[in-house]
């Protein structure tokens, strides 16, 4: 596509239940990346994938959460039993290299609210 | 290991001054600079980048960053400030032995006041 696509814009969930956020990088590019940005703080990792495999998971803030990639296209971040502390915008980046030569190109990202 | 750090959470400028918001880094290795821009509602987008060569980068809406790896800085920079450049900022350093992965600032917040 012409950008990055994340779905949905919005997602309020209850606690205790599960979510999966999607991401549809932009066609051709090998690298996606997603972020979690909080109220009033910076961009936090929490993993990358080259092509389906995700040689860094480092970020993952607890095993309640984890990512597939399939097709070497669409990503989705999956977070069970969510809790409150997980509510926060979830960013997708894509790109067309490793190394970060080209930066990123983000998606809008998905609002996620826990109540 | 690589870390940013952006000096001031919020700037407020008027408009047609100067911007300027800085942003010091660290890293083992040589660096890859960005810096995002962030409007509301919206997700980051790429106004400029260092990797090799010339050090005084220029980006999109008329900012500029230079480079000075002995100050291990990399600020920001426009001569004249437009009401549309309020907006949230993000320096970010990649590695270039680290797959790419970028770690951010936790960004500025510029105010243009009229």
């Amino acid at each position: 596509g012409a950008g990055v696509s994340q779905s949905p814009s919005n997602k309020v969930t209850e606690k205790g239940k599960d979510v999966e956020l999607r991401c549809d990088p932009i066609s051709g590019h090998t690298a996606l990346y997603w972020y979690r940005q909080s109220l009033g703080q910076g961009l936090e990792f929490l993993i990358y994938f080259q092509g389906n495999s995700a040689p860094d998971k480092s970020g993952l803030p607890s095993d309640r959460f984890s990512a597939e990639r399939t097709g070497g296209s669409v990503s989705t971040l999956t977070i069970q039993r969510t809790q409150q502390e997980d509510s926060a915008v979830y960013l997708c980046a894509s790109s067309s290299s490793t190394g970060g030569y080209y930066g990123y190109t983000f998606g809008s990202g998905t609002r996620l609210t826990v109540v | 290991a690589q870390s940013v750090t952006q000096l001031g959470s919020h700037v407020s400028v008027s408009e047609g001054a100067l911007v300027l918001l800085r942003c010091n880094y660290s890293s083992s290795v040589p660096p890859y600079l960005f810096w995002y821009v962030q409007y509301p509602n919206q997700g980051l987008q790429l106004l400029l980048k260092y990797t090799t060569g010339a050090t005084l980068v220029k980006g999109i809406n008329g900012f500029e960053a230079e480079f000075k790896k002995s100050e291990t800085s990399f600020h920001l920079t426009k001569p004249s400030a437009h009401m549309s450049d309020a907006a949230e900022y993000f320096c970010a350093v990649s590695g270039t032995t680290n797959a790419g992965k970028s770690t951010f600032g936790d960004g500025t917040t510029l105010t243009v006041k009229p």
